[in-house]
């Protein structure tokens, strides 16, 4: 079946300009999260979505970042402003139960 | 502060031979674990967890030793193949934060040589 999918693969914009990076989760599972890594570091949780509750945002670096799921499914990270220290590998995963599932990531680099 | 820790970012080993990775945690909340692999420009991949109501986990080549008191875990990969070669993560989550993020080690490089 389908596993976890991003779009775009890589996203090139210059400094102060807002993106939008998208994941499908796998079809079924209720849970859906965003990570990020940075050059060098670890995988750094920012938000997860479970079913109907109010997301958990507590690893949202700043406001300029956010995220909506529409429909239970689909989920759009927004970054609004974005500074050099943005660039990263964004990741999505999603789960059922408590294995996460990971989508291959898109590689946002800001000039 | 970095609440899993992976100490070792690099590890050689031969083909054929046993890798093992370590991992330490400073959270006694976190009940569930996880190993993941990750090749260059992909994402993780989920390759076996344990739950802290049991002291290991095997599946196939690839065992997860849990010593709670200690707050380690480690993974051991016998025999070690040329297509191991990737980065590991250790993960761990507190599952009674609901289904939990995960808190993610910085990651050990295995290289795999023939």
């Amino acid at each position: 079946g389908a596993g976890v999918s991003q779009s775009p693969s890589n996203k090139v914009t210059e400094k102060g300009k807002d993106v939008e990076l998208r994941c499908d989760p796998i079809s079924g599972h209720t849970a859906l999260y965003w990570y990020r890594q940075s050059l060098g570091q670890g995988l750094e949780f920012l938000i997860y979505f479970q079913g109907n509750s109010a997301p958990d945002k507590s690893g949202l670096p700043s406001d300029r970042f956010s995220a909506e799921r529409t429909g239970g499914s689909v989920s759009t990270l927004t970054i609004q402003r974005t500074q050099q220290e943005d660039s990263a590998v964004y990741l999505c995963a999603s789960s059922l139960g408590h294995t996460q599932y990971f989508g291959p990531g898109t590689r946002l680099t800001v000039l | 502060d970095q609440q899993v820790k992976q100490n070792s970012p690099s590890l050689s080993v031969q083909e054929g031979r046993i890798s093992i990775l370590n991992c330490d945690y400073t959270n006694s909340m976190f009940d569930y674990f996880l190993w993941y692999k990750k090749y260059p420009a992909e994402g993780p991949t989920f390759l076996i967890s344990i739950s802290s109501i049991k002291d290991k986990n095997e599946d196939g080549r690839f065992t997860v030793f849990l010593n709670k008191s200690a707050k380690h875990l480690s993974l051991h990969i016998v025999p070690s193949q040329p297509g191991d070669s990737a980065v590991y993560f250790c993960a761990a989550s507190r599952t009674t934060d609901s289904w939990g993020k995960l808190q993610f080690g910085a990651g050990t490089q295995v290289v795999v040589t023939p």
